[in-house]
């Protein structure tokens, strides 16, 4: 079945302490992001990969890290999270790296609390 | 700025009457439009798009859109909606290389 996969589903955790969030595609997909959602402000793009080793930020980048070392996985680090980051995060992926008209395909999303 | 606006934050309807749910975006050479739903506890899913060619969209379950150059407007509608429609919408628009999302309409359907 094709689709994003994300771990974990939830996730609660204490200022500072590192997290990786996994994101994973199984469609070969070139472009993957990031977007967290919260209440009032629809989704926010935090990065995005146009493939493998590029990576550029998105509209709120600060205290977020991303990595794409293979095509199907592309984490989300938080290095040192703190309570602003509380949240529920997306991960998107979509065909062809240069052409923004393709439809992404999200995961099922992390909620993450960070106290 | 790139922004997509949702005109309604919640849009109370009842059961088999028809909705409209409003989207504007800010002009662009060249825009993408999108209206994803979002189901309680659930992923984003994708209703319809407008790429190019005809302004009348239609879509899953029913949807349409209409895409007004104008008046930077992508309207999202259905003729008689269901309580399995009770969701939160999303208008989105591609700038480049990025998906800009609006913040989002609750339909609520009552019986």
């Amino acid at each position: 079945e094709a689709q994003v996969t994300q771990n974990p589903r939830y996730l609660i955790t204490v200022t500072g302490k590192k997290l990786t969030v996994t994101c994973s595609q199984n469609m070969n997909h070139e472009y993957m992001s990031w977007y967290r959602q919260d209440p009032g402000l629809g989704l926010r793009q935090i990065y995005y990969s146009m493939n493998v080793e590029v990576t550029d930020k998105g509209d709120v980048p600060e205290g977020y890290k991303v990595s794409r070392k293979e095509k199907r996985n592309f984490p989300l680090i938080l290095e040192s999270p703190s309570p602003n980051q509380t949240s529920l995060y997306f991960c998107a992926s979509s065909t062809s790296s240069g052409s923004s008209y393709n439809e992404q395909f999200f995961g099922p999303g992390t909620r993450l609390t960070v106290l | 700025a790139q922004s997509v606006t949702q005109l309604d934050s919640q849009v109370p309807v009842f059961e088999e009457a028809p909705v409209e749910l409003r989207c504007n975006y800010s002009s662009s050479v060249s825009v993408y439009l999108f209206w994803y739903v979002q189901y309680p506890n659930q992923g984003l899913q994708l209703l319809l798009k407008y790429l190019s060619g005809s302004t009348l969209v239609k879509g899953i379950n029913g949807f349409e859109a209409e895409f007004n150059k104008s008046q930077t407007s992508f309207h999202l509608r259905k003729p008689s909606v269901h309580i399995s429609d009770t969701a939160e919408y999303f208008c989105a628009a591609t700038y480049g290389n990025k998906l800009v999302f609006g913040a989002g309409t609750i339909l609520r359907v009552k019986s």
